[in-house]
């Protein structure tokens, strides 16, 4: 149980274009969800929360109109990433907060994608 | 910042075990603690959680003292496959805030 998965896994697109990642819930409800960007030998880095039904919330330095999230369902966000820059090459990696999670903080973590940007 | 304090990198041999210690000096009554793998090119994978004493799965042990300012994960008679980055994660002190702060994480290097 408690899977997570993105959709693409990996993806090429070229500098200016526009590119969605899918994140889902396969078989609990997320209330929450997060997104994460994590650069070669980096530790994972917070970009923003997804929360069902209402705006993200983004960190600090992350631009919203650039990195654009919606949380249609319990069990789906997604990430577009807008006018692509090589810069924006990353590993996206999104998780997911089961419903009613509280002081144990359960998350789950989607495999990645693999964005690359020309 | 994250909370947690970890060690680098380890480095050990197939069939040792490995033990992996993270600093929490700060950490709240209510909090779990809760360690994560990571393999390249992968997300993470929640490998035991706990909140005192002693914890223990298939996977590994999670031995937690009882002033709770650190934690060990043991990892018994490692294999090459258990080559990967291991994060140690508290929850975030905003009571207010649902996500979790990735440190730097321990890189284990087991070798043949």
């Amino acid at each position: 149980g408690a899977v997570v998965s993105q959709h693409p896994s990996w993806v090429i697109c070229k500098s200016g274009t526009s590119v969605k990642i899918e994140c889902r819930s396969l078989d609990f409800q997320a209330t929450t969800m997060f997104w994460y960007r994590q650069f070669p030998k980096q530790s994972l880095m917070l970009m923003a929360t997804s929360n069902e039904g209402s705006k993200a919330t983004y960190e600090q330095g992350v631009e919203k109109d650039k990195f654009l999230i919606n949380h249609a369902s319990l069990t789906l966000s997604t990430l577009t990433v807008t006018s692509a820059h090589p810069e924006d090459s990353s590993f996206y990696i999104c998780s997911a907060e089961p419903t009613g999670t509280d002081y144990s903080y359960e998350q789950y973590f989607g495999p990645g994608t693999r964005l690359t940007v020309t | 910042l994250a909370k947690t304090t970890q060690p680098i990198s380890m480095d050990s041999y197939e069939g040792q075990e490995v033990n992996i210690t993270c600093s929490h000096n700060n950490i709240a009554t209510n909090d779990y603690i809760t360690w994560y793998q990571q393999f390249p090119s992968q997300g993470p994978r929640f490998i035991i959680q706990g909140y005192k004493t002693k914890v223990t799965n298939e996977v590994a042990s999670l031995f937690i003292p009882a002033d709770r300012k650190s934690s060990t994960l043991s990892l018994p008679r490692v294999s090459l496959s258990d080559t990967a980055v291991y994060y140690c994660l508290t929850p975030p002190a905003d009571t207010g805030r649902r996500a979790l702060t990735f440190g730097s994480g321990t890189r284990l290097q087991v070798q043949p």
